[in-house]
């Protein structure tokens, strides 16, 4: 079984620019979340979507992030413009209705 | 609010030690506890889960016990391999169908040979 897929798995950009990262579940996981993981820290649940609906974005600083999950499958998170303090690890996880979340390798941002 | 507090790391042993890491939380309600293991440049594993107090979990030699009374969740292993080097984080979740996971900060395991 295919794991949760994620690209790209490096970026960098200057403060002010965007950036968007791309999450593709494992097949038939309706449940989708998005992590933001500062280094030293513990991840953080930015957004949780299931299937093409948000359940939860209360953490999502929404002047500047945005997420869609448009076909209830692939996810995109972006952020517009960026922040010197949005350097993290971004993480992508889904599970299905029940069980545990699974998750994928993670997006290295690095804002300079 | 929830959240959970692990001891602080980095912690060093050499292979073969016993290891314990301190894992506490707060929480309303009644959580389900976890523990995930971050291999370098991989995606975080669940390594071991409790639902209810008194639940053990246990994977690959590591176990932790559900305790209500002090509200703990110590993982524990008799004796640590050179592999076990990783990050290792405590987790909760109160919401049980939609499994909101809330994060302890890590601890980073490093074994010497």
């Amino acid at each position: 079984e295919a794991g949760v897929a994620q690209s790209p798995r490096y970026k960098i950009i200057e403060k002010r620019q965007s950036v968007a990262f791309w999450c593709n579940p494992i097949s038939g996981h309706a449940t989708l979340y998005w992590y933001q993981q500062i280094l030293g820290q513990g991840p953080k649940l930015l957004i949780q979507f299931q299937n093409n609906g948000v359940v939860d974005d209360s953490q999502l600083p929404k002047d500047r992030f945005s997420a869609e999950r448009l076909k209830g499958v692939d996810s995109t998170l972006k952020i517009q413009p960026a922040k010197l303090e949005d350097s993290a690890v971004y993480l992508c996880a889904s599970r299905q209705i029940t069980g545990y979340q699974y998750f994928g390798p993670g997006t290295r941002l690095t804002v300079t | 609010g929830d959240s959970v507090t692990q001891m602080e790391g980095p912690v060093t042993l050499s292979e073969e030690a016993f290891l314990t890491i301190n894992c506490t939380y707060t929480a309303t309600g009644y959580p389900s506890l976890f523990w995930y293991v971050q291999y370098p440049g991989e995606g975080l594993q669940l390594l071991l889960k409790a639902t209810k107090a008194d639940d053990k979990g246990s994977n690959k030699g590591f176990e932790a016990t559900y305790r209500k009374e002090t509200t703990s969740f110590h993982l524990e292993k008799g004796s640590v391999q050179v592999s076990d080097s990783a990050v290792y984080f405590c987790a909760l979740s109160v919401i049980q169908g939609a499994q909101k996971l809330v994060f302890g900060q890590g601890t980073r395991l490093t074994i010497n040979p």
